[in-house]
C-alpha cells in the first residue's frame, strides 16, 4: 500500500458542479496535512491546511478523519479556473522528518 | 519579495556531466527542501536542511549532494548525471519543518541524455 494515495482522476465536471477528492494515508502518527494546487508546468501552491476540526475557505472545504486515516477536499460551484492538479501532502515527524506527496488528482472544469 | 527562486530554469546534460542547481529564498526561512517530480508520481524529497550548515537525506538522496552554506541558499549537486535523473526539480522553503506550508520555486527542468 502506498503511504499516501489519491483518487486516480481525472475528474471532468461542468461549471457549477460540486466535486470531492479523497486522500488516504497509512501512518496513523502523521502530524500535519495539506492540500496543494499545481497548474500545468508550474510549482505547487498551498490551497489549504487540513485540521481535525475541518477548514473552510470560500468554496473549498477540507476535512481530516484520523480514525479512518483520510483527508478530503470539497470544491463547490466549480469554476473554469479550478482546473488543475490537486496534491495532498502528509507530514510525519516520528523518527525523523518525512513529507509525502500524493501523485495528484487532475480536475478539468468545462463550460 | 521574490520568494523562492531557482537557477537555471532549464538544462540539458550529457550522461556523466555534473551540475549544480541553485535555490534562493528571501523569507528568512530556516527550512529548505529539494524535490524531484516525475510523471505520474508525487513530489519526492531528495534532501532537506533545518538550518545553515545542516543537511539531511530525504526519500531519494542517491546521486545527489547538497550544501547550505548560507541561510538563504540551498544548492543541489549532481556529480555524474544519469538519464534516470531526468526530472523537474523543485526547491521549497518553510517556516517550520512540518506544521506550516512550504513555498516552492518555479522549478528546473533537467534532461540527461
Amino acid at each position: 500500500r502506498k503511504e499516501v494515495e489519491q483518487d486516480p482522476g481525472p475528474f471532468n465536471v461542468p461549471e457549477g458542479a460540486t466535486v470531492a477528492f479523497n486522500c488516504t494515508y497509512s501512518n496513523s502518527a502523521s502530524q500535519s496535512f495539506f492540500w496543494y494546487r499545481q497548474d500545468c508546468r508550474k510549482e505547487p501552491k498551498l490551497l489549504m491546511s487540513v485540521y481535525s476540526s475541518g477548514n473552510e475557505d470560500g468554496r473549498f472545504t477540507a476535512q481530516l478523519n484520523r480514525a479512518s486515516q483520510y483527508i478530503s477536499l470539497l470544491i463547490r460551484d466549480s469554476k473554469l479556473s479550478d482546473s488543475a492538479t490537486y496534491l495532498c501532502v502528509v507530514n510525519e515527524r516520528t523518527g525523523g522528518f518525512k513529507t509525502i506527496f500524493g501523485a495528484g488528482t487532475r480536475l478539468f472544469v468545462k463550460a | 519579495n521574490a520568494g523562492v527562486t531557482q537557477t537555471p530554469k532549464f538544462r540539458v546534460l550529457k550522461t556523466g556531466q555534473s551540475m549544480t542547481l541553485l535555490c534562493a529564498q528571501d523569507m528568512n526561512h530556516e527550512y529548505m527542501y529539494w524535490y524531484r517530480q516525475d510523471p505520474g508520481m508525487g513530489l519526492r524529497l531528495i534532501h532537506y536542511s533545518v538550518g545553515e550548515g545542516t543537511t539531511a537525506k530525504g526519500e531519494v538522496p542517491d546521486g545527489y549532494n547538497v550544501s547550505r552554506l548560507k541561510k538563504q541558499n540551498f544548492l543541489l549537486g549532481l556529480e555524474s548525471a544519469a538519464p534516470s535523473q531526468t526530472s523537474v526539480y523543485f526547491c521549497a522553503s518553510s517556516y517550520s519543518l512540518a506544521l506550516y506550508e512550504q513555498y516552492f520555486g518555479p522549478g528546473t527542468r533537467l534532461t540527461v541524455t
